[in-house]
């Protein structure tokens, strides 16, 4: 079956730094990725759209500048928290929507803890 | 924008009973339906999904009912075991196949089930 790897799983940062978070199709092209945050307890939220070779979409509320995506190849999309603060701590979700099925794909996830 | 609303926030059963959890949504548009099973910690996992042009589907244990009239979809389990226990969420979403707009091929998600299955 399809698979979508996210990379780290976990990560701890200071409050004020930056921190990268991959998201990868495996074994399919994806010109398609969705990135979701997830606080304890509640649903899963989408950030942004991100397209191949193009800006990303953000949803109403989300900080493009704070929360960079870029989507560099049919493969690879990749999420950076700037200047990163406690509040920002979630667990980070991407999925991948397969271009010849239309199926999305969900990757395991990323926990970011700011500290 | 799409709306989803999930009910109830909590559910718990007795192994062997049957589970069901309601959504509503409001885009009229939406066609695809998706359930995901979710484990503490761990990737949302799709455990069944329904499209507009059909209004029931089972798979074993778990079947998956729709009625786009009043536009509100629901999961049910039978049989429920311990190892059901998770949160689950429902979720609708437009059409992927309409080209262009960003806005087609979102899944909006319900606000999560906590299921309870004691032994």
């Amino acid at each position: 079956g399809a698979v979508v790897s996210q990379h780290p799983s976990r990560v701890i940062c200071k409050s004020g730094t930056s921190v990268k978070i991959e998201c990868r199709s495996l074994d399919f092209q994806a010109t398609t990725m969705f990135w979701y945050r997830q606080f304890p307890k509640q649903s899963l939220m989408l950030m942004a759209t991100s397209n191949e070779g193009s800006k990303a979409t953000y949803e109403q509320g989300v900080e493009k500048d704070k929360f960079l995506i870029n989507h560099a190849s049919l493969t690879l999309s990749t999420l950076t928290v700037t200047s990163a603060h406690p509040e920002d701590s979630s667990f980070y979700i991407c999925s991948a929507r397969d271009s010849d099925s239309y199926e999305q794909y969900f990757g395991p996830g990323t926990r970011l803890t700011v500290t | 924008g799409e709306n989803v609303e999930q009910h109830p926030s909590t559910l718990s059963v007795q192994e062997g009973d049957s589970a069901v959890i309601k959504c509503t949504y409001s885009d009229s548009a939406s066609n695809y339906f998706p359930w995901y099973k979710q484990e503490l910690g761990k990737r949302p996992q799709l455990i069944i999904d329904i499209r507009s042009n059909v209004g029931e589907k089972k798979d074993q244990r778990i079947a998956v009912t729709l009625n786009k009239t009043a536009k509100h979809f629901s999961l049910h389990i039978t049989e429920t075991q311990p190892e059901d226990s998770a949160v689950y969420f429902c979720a609708a979403r437009r059409g992927a196949y309409n080209a262009g707009g960003t806005s087609y091929g979102k899944l909006t998600f319900g606000q999560g089930t906590i299921l309870t299955v004691h032994p």
